[in-house]
């Protein structure tokens, strides 16, 4: 099962921050909180990956609170092309904990 | 840099029959990773190989699943006598260093079983 607590789905308008949260209460120590997306049909897209501190990509921003228990992932300024199934993973940094275990993700629809 | 290619895109096979299918990992890559999506589910990881080597098939059924990634080539992921509940999107990803979490994906199979 899944690490990971996810709003089914989501809403946003085009040119505004989109703010996706994730609950991972039973986080432990070296596990790393990962984000991936799927648009449609296509195949996954890495986004971004912390382990505690705050993390900014060209894609996103990664913010992690501080007992690390939830994560936010904000993609800043959102277009239509980032409608997409959002998945936040934990996941741990050593050599087998390969197996990414996918949730159902959050639903995000950008409204133009 | 090419990224993940997989083929065929789309494979229509009848009950019985066997599919293949296959993975070119990214340029540099030698750790590939294959996943289950059924519809509107989540991906299922189903086998982990590096060159030559079976690392992890944890998550593939026993029976009529098999999977390689030899010294020169795709990696293959076969399924022998399919059936319709085989029907599902097939995807692979690979990884520059071992068992990274942080993995790129190629656009997926299909597979249709009729």
């Amino acid at each position: 099962d899944a690490k990971t607590t996810q709003p089914p789905s989501m809403d946003c308008a085009e040119g505004r921050a989109a703010n996706l949260p994730c609950n991972h209460s039973t986080i432990s120590g070296n596990e790393y909180v990962y984000w991936y997306r799927q648009i449609h049909s296509q195949g996954p897209q890495y986004i971004i990956h912390g382990l505690k501190n705050n993390e900014t990509n060209e894609m996103a921003s990664l913010i992690i609170t501080e007992d690390r228990k939830s994560s936010t992932l904000i993609l800043p300024h959102a277009t239509l092309r980032d409608t997409a199934v959002y998945y936040c993973i934990v996941t741990g940094s050593t050599d087998s904990n390969y197996q990414l275990i996918w949730g159902a993700g959050t639903k995000l629809i950008i409204k133009p | 840099n090419a990224g993940v290619m997989q083929n065929p895109r789309h494979l229509v096979r009848r009950r019985g029959q066997e599919a293949r299918l296959r993975c070119s990992p990214m340029k540099g890559h030698s750790h590939v990773y294959w996943y289950r999506q059924l519809p509107e589910e989540g991906l299922k990881f189903m086998v982990y190989l590096q060159k030559e080597n079976i690392i992890d098939e944890s998550g593939m059924p026993k029976e009529r699943f098999s999977a390689e990634f030899p010294k020169e080539g795709p990696s293959i992921l076969r399924i022998q006598q399919v059936v319709r509940g085989d029907s599902a999107a097939y995807f692979c990803a690979s990884s520059l260093t071992s068992g990274r979490s942080e993995q790129y994906f190629g656009p997926g199979t299909r597979l249709t079983v009729t």
